[in-house]
C-alpha cells in the first residue's frame, strides 16, 4: 500500500544549528502539507503546497523556517537556526487534488532541540 | 480567530463502555469537519462530515454534525482496548488551500 515517506524519523540537534526534514508523498498526490505537532496538542499546519506552488504558509515562521517542493513531488522543510521551542513532531501529509479532507500522514520526524 | 475545541481532553473507560467525544468549532468559511484517530504515530482518517444530522457509521464508531450549534460528536460503542488513542477533530476551512484546523484531541484509554 502506498505511504507517505519521511526522513529522518528522529533528529536531535543543538539550538542555533540547522535541520532539514524530507517528505515523499504518495505518488499522484498533488497536495502536500507540513504540520507541526507539539506534545499534547493537535497538528498545526505550517505550509501547504499544490504541485510546486505554496498555497498557504501563513503559519510558517518565515524568519527561521523554509519549505520547498521544487519539482512538485518531494519536499524539504528546513529550520535555521533551531530553537528550543521547535522541539516537536513534524508531520508530512498528502492528498489528491480536490480531496483535501482525506489526508494521508507520514510517520513524522521527532525533533529534539537541546 | 478560528477555534476547534474538543472535550473531554482525556477519558478512561472500561472495555464494553460507550463513549461520546465532543468537538465544537468557531470558524469562518466552514467546509467540513473531520475525525482522525492517532495512536503512537500519524493520524488516520475516520470520518468526514459536511451536512447536519446525517450520521456516518463505521463498525462501532459513528459521528454526527450539527451545523446550527457548531459541534460534532464521535460515539464509540462496546469499546475495546484497541480503541485507546487520541481522537482528533479537524475543521476544513474553505480558504485558498482548504487548510485543516485541528483541536487538541481527546486522549481515550480503554482498560481491560
Amino acid at each position: 500500500e502506498a505511504e507517505v515517506a519521511q526522513s529522518p524519523r528522529y533528529k536531535i540537534t543543538e539550538k542555533s544549528q540547522a535541520v532539514a526534514f524530507w517528505c515523499d508523498p504518495i505518488s499522484g498526490h498533488a497536495t502536500l502539507y507540513w504540520y507541526r505537532q507539539i506534545l499534547g496538542q493537535g497538528p498545526e499546519l505550517l505550509v501547504q503546497f499544490q504541485d510546486e506552488s505554496v498555497v498557504d504558509d501563513s503559519q510558517l515562521p518565515k524568519d527561521r523556517f523554509s519549505a520547498e517542493r521544487l519539482k512538485g513531488v518531494d519536499s524539504t522543510l528546513k529550520i535555521q537556526p533551531a530553537e528550543l521551542g521547535d522541539s516537536a513532531m513534524y508531520l508530512c501529509a498528502s492528498s489528491l487534488r480536490d480531496r483535501e479532507y482525506e489526508q494521508f500522514f507520514g510517520p513524522g520526524t521527532r525533533l529534539t532541540v537541546l | 480567530e478560528d477555534k476547534v475545541v474538543q472535550s473531554p481532553l482525556s477519558l478512561v473507560v472500561h472495555e464494553g463502555d460507550t463513549v461520546t467525544l465532543n468537538c465544537s468549532y468557531e470558524v469562518t468559511n466552514f467546509r467540513s469537519l473531520l475525525w482522525y484517530k492517532q495512536e503512537k504515530k500519524a493520524p488516520t482518517f475516520l470520518f468526514m462530515l459536511t451536512s447536519s444530522g446525517i450520521e456516518k457509521k463505521s463498525g462501532r464508531l459513528s459521528s454526527i454534525l450539527d451545523k446550527k450549534e457548531l459541534f460534532s460528536i464521535l460515539n464509540i460503542t462496546a469499546t475495546q482496548t484497541g480503541d485507546s488513542a487520541v481522537y482528533l477533530c479537524a475543521v476544513e476551512i474553505a480558504n485558498s488551500g482548504y487548510a485543516l484546523n485541528f483541536g487538541k484531541g481527546t486522549s481515550l484509554l480503554v482498560t481491560p
